[in-house]
């Protein structure tokens, strides 16, 4: 992928609710995809990473995303958000110019 | 093993001066990158090394540049600093790049 896009830029839940977030990859030849997390005042961390394979990916902390090519999609989703994972939430994709095209980032608050 | 380092964490500045800003990579890592994050612009690319070589760089004026020495750590530079250069500065750290990225916590650079 080269370009990817996020259209939730402010998402607020109560805990306990169900969590997804959009993602949206151009086409550009071998698809490869990333969600990071920033915590307030912390720094990237990698979620979950796709290269190939199995389109339903196992993150860390509970996470996962789907891979849709027929959607062009890469959705970030938590069946139980608690108030830790209130964050700013980055997709991300390889540009083959050896560094990351990120998406605007979508801000997450859960409300205890 | 340890992560990305950046030093310092905070810098504050004054309209025209300069800053050196410094980065230690994951040992073993050779690509190391850097970006520049502001709440208007998101994640912005600046430029990429590896081997001591920049390989890639970003939509950025001629006042950003950046330099990698033999033991992969990284330093950049920007020269006549602007109120809009303001920003979190984060590097990254790679084995290859579609394994992923390894992000420092940044320095947080405020131009007064």
């Amino acid at each position: 992928a080269q370009s990817v896009s996020q259209h939730n830029h402010h998402v607020i839940l109560s805990e306990a609710a169900s969590l997804e977030l959009g993602c949206n990859y151009s086409y550009g030849g071998t698809v490869n995809l990333f969600w990071y997390v920033q915590y307030p005042g912390q720094h990237l961390q990698l979620l979950l990473k796709y290269f190939s394979g199995d389109p339903l990916v196992k993150g860390i902390k509970g996470f996962e995303a789907e891979f849709i090519k027929s959607k062009f999609s890469f959705n970030l989703r938590k069946p139980s958000v608690q108030w830790s994972d209130t964050a700013e939430y980055f997709c991300a994709s390889p540009t083959g110019a050896n560094n990351l095209f990120f998406g605007t980032g979508t801000r997450l608050t859960v409300i205890p | 093993k340890a992560g990305v380092t950046q030093t310092p964490r905070y810098l504050i500045k004054t309209r025209g001066q300069q800053v050196t800003l410094s980065c230690s990579p994951i040992s073993g890592h050779r690509s190391v990158s850097w970006y520049q994050q502001t709440p208007g612009q998101g994640l912005q690319f600046l430029f990429e090394y590896f081997s001591e070589t920049q390989r890639n760089k970003g939509n950025f004026p001629g006042r950003f540049s950046g330099r990698q020495f033999s033991n992969s750590r990284s330093e950049m530079n920007v020269s006549t600093l602007e109120l809009g250069d303001s920003a979190l500065y984060l590097c990254a750290s790679s084995l290859s790049g579609l394994y992923g990225y390894t992000f420092g916590s940044g320095t947080r650079l405020t131009v007064v």
